[in-house]
């Protein structure tokens, strides 16, 4: 399938400081999309990119993303403990569907 | 505000048992989806729909099928349900456009066979 694999699997950090994580995949893309799920909710979609984009800013997100290398990756500055949660991406090809990898377990420490 | 709403948050059944997952959207979505979440193994797309009576397989859809009778509303059935199909269920859906749009999820549904 055309998952996306983040990494690292878990990540731990001071509330304040910057998270950043990793998204690699195998296909070529129209879209990449990032989305966060708290624990034993539903995901909830944070930011799209597209493939003619190379960096995309919303709030204190960052997403970058680098076609050639078939990576994006996922900035998010000045930390919360609010955002503690997994991370999952999603990259898409010219079909609908959406397949998700086994995400980023990020942890921020108060 | 959109909204896709699961049938039940939790559920237990025997092994088994016939078991219905019922997933409703409000927004005119044309895709829907379901998923199973399990520690250690992300998200795994059970089915995929792309419009009424449409379906297509995803990357584990052994076990289960699927029914959409109308826009609004996606079932997972299970058949007969296994121990191993104890799991956490989220549905999802999202426009159809090219190049394809944000996913809404529901709240999860945590099925529990015993």
């Amino acid at each position: 399938s055309q998952q996306g694999e983040e990494d690292p699997q878990a990540l731990s950090i001071q509330e304040g400081e910057n998270a950043t994580m990793n998204c690699s995949y195998k296909t070529s893309i129209n879209n990449l999309q990032w989305y966060r799920q708290n624990s034993g909710r539903g995901l909830v979609h944070l930011i799209l990119i597209r493939s003619n984009e190379r960096e995309k800013h919303s709030g204190r997100l960052r997403v970058t993303l680098d076609t050639s290398k078939k990576s994006s990756s996922l900035l998010i500055t000045a930390s919360r403990a609010a955002d503690t949660a997994s991370y999952f991406c999603a990259p898409l090809t010219g079909a609908n569907n959406l397949f998700f990898g086994t995400g980023t377990r990020l942890t921020v420490i108060p | 505000d959109v909204k896709v709403t699961q049938s039940s948050r939790y559920l237990v059944k025997r092994t088994g048992e016939k078991v219905f997952l019922e997933c409703v959207q409000d927004m005119d979505h044309e895709n829907m989806f379901w998923y199973r979440q399990d520690p250690g193994l992300g998200l795994r797309l059970i089915y995929f729909s792309y419009d009424v009576k449409m379906k297509e397989k995803g990357d584990i859809p052994e076990g289960y099928s699927v029914s959409r009778e109308k826009k609004e509303r996606f079932s997972l059935i299970l058949e007969s349900a296994s121990t191993n199909q104890t799991s956490m269920y989220l549905c999802a859906s999202s426009l159809r456009a090219t190049g394809g749009q944000e996913a809404f999820f529901g709240q999860g549904t945590r099925l529990t066979v015993v």
